[in-house]
């Protein structure tokens, strides 16, 4: 199976700072990143997400960074809250033909104050 | 929309039952996912329906695991004989027609807790 490799595991950021979460692909085929997040007891929810056409999307707080060339992207959570406290998933599949989503094993956020 | 709804939410069972879980996906999707999500492995996809049929069931782990959709609105997920190492939070997403441009949008269930003791 396509891999996408995440990091780190965990991470705890003080309330205010900025979150920094990296994932790696392999597949160049690959042409859309979606991050998705996910509170205790929830379902994964979609939160942003990138085509390599663009090598920045930002949403409010939430900015996803994409370098097409290393095969890399990353979220960017800035003036991080204790609300933003959850996992964070990264993604990656190939438009044609709706494959599935492969998904990082995601990041657990813990936003202190 | 109410979402894609599971149910049961948490399921207790003894190890050699059957477990059958459901999913109800969001009305006019046609693709159905299952996924299974440990602290160890993460989410690992199970298999997949594209307008009912399934279309990759790769991901399940063994024959001890079956999937159904009768109809757009319905699948199970069943186990038997359930085994401890079972014991996992499994969910089910939907999503969009493709043509649309958000057929990668899926849409994630509040999913089951499976404890196989």
């Amino acid at each position: 199976q396509q891999q996408v490799k995440q990091s780190p595991q965990s991470l705890i950021v003080q309330k205010g700072g900025i979150s920094i979460i990296n994932c790696a692909y392999e597949n160049t085929a690959f042409d859309y990143f979606p991050w998705y997040q996910q509170f205790p007891g929830k379902g994964p929810a979609l939160l942003i997400a990138i085509r390599p056409d663009v090598s920045e999307k930002k949403e409010g707080r939430f900015t996803i960074s994409f370098n097409k060339s290393a095969k890399q992207f990353s979220l960017h959570i800035m003036d991080s809250q204790p609300g933003d406290s959850a996992t964070y998933f990264c993604a990656a599949t190939q438009e044609a033909g709706n494959t599935p989503l492969v998904f990082g094993k995601g990041t657990r956020l813990s936003v202190i104050a | 929309d109410a979402g894609v709804i599971q149910s049961p939410r948490h399921e207790v069972t003894e190890m050699g039952q059957e477990v059958t879980l459901r999913c109800k996906p969001i009305s006019g999707h046609d693709y159905l996912f299952w996924y299974r999500q440990t602290m160890m492995r993460g989410l690992e996809l199970l298999i997949y329906f594209n307008n009912n049929v399934p279309i990759d069931d790769s991901g399940m782990p063994e024959d001890r695991f079956s999937a159904k959709m009768p109809n757009a609105s319905f699948s199970t997920l069943k186990i038997q004989p359930s085994e401890p190492r079972d014991s996992a939070v499994y969910f089910c997403a939907s999503s969009p027609k493709s043509y649309s441009g958000r057929a990668y949008e899926q849409y994630f269930g509040p999913g089951t807790r499976l404890t196989v003791t």
